[in-house]
């Protein structure tokens, strides 16, 4: 049973540049959240979607948006980079948008920004 | 608005040694869940237990222990006789009920602990 999937692993981009993260849910599930984890710091909550909707979003500018495919993937896609936008960052997959989910992670994608 | 604090940054422990992992939160729900996620070098956060508000019983699971205390809003972790694979980042993170369209989840700063062989 795959788990939660996310590609690629790391990424080069550079400063103003655009970038795409796709990540594919553990079976079965249907949510995808997306989070941004800075060095040394915890994940933040960046959205979530479920039925292909933008269902709750963190405190992220309008430069950071997704998409979720009827197949429940997911796409994050962050415009204008700054170089304050490296990080890792985290696709978590759940069965539906409940408090009391269990959330599944992937490995990330190392996102740097020169 | 909700916060969740891990004061110890760092941990060192010889192998075989207890260490406990403190976990102090903040929210103004009356229902909530709170959670622990470890996260080894590889990056994937790895889920180990997940308690709601209602629930105070401690919880036992191998060598891992949870101790949920709501009067000092606390959800503190140990580890009995801890091993080298023990080591990693571990992260307590709460969410709340009133997100009733997402489970977003708030994480605290992490505490990495090093098990020394």
């Amino acid at each position: 049973d795959a788990g939660v999937t996310q590609s690629p692993t790391h990424l080069i981009k550079t400063r103003g540049q655009q970038v795409t993260l796709r990540c594919s849910p553990k079976s079965g599930h249907d949510t995808v959240s997306w989070y941004q984890q800075a060095l040394g710091q915890g994940p933040q909550f960046i959205f979530q979607y479920y039925e292909e909707e933008e269902r709750q979003r963190g405190n992220f500018p309008d430069r950071f948006s997704g998409h979720q495919f009827p197949n429940y993937s997911s796409e994050l896609n962050v415009n204008a980079l700054l170089l304050g936008d490296s990080a890792l960052y985290l696709c978590a997959s759940s069965l539906g948008p409940g408090a009391n989910t269990e959330a599944f992670f992937g490995q990330g994608t190392r996102l740097t920004v020169v | 608005a909700q916060k969740v604090t891990q004061a110890q940054t760092e941990i060192s422990v010889v192998e075989k040694e207890d260490v406990t992992l403190d976990c102090v939160y903040e929210t103004r729900d009356t229902t909530y869940y709170l959670f622990w996620y470890k996260q080894p070098p590889s990056g994937e956060l790895v889920f180990l237990i997940r308690r709601n508000s209602f629930d105070e019983q401690n919880e036992i699971s191998g060598r891992y222990s949870w101790n949920f205390q709501k009067s000092t809003s606390s959800f503190n972790f140990t580890i009995t006789a801890s091993q080298v694979v023990d080591s990693a980042v571990y992260f307590c993170a709460l969410s709340e009920s009133h997100q009733t369209g997402a489970n977003n989840l708030f994480f605290g700063t992490g505490t990495r602990l090093t098990v020394i062989p």
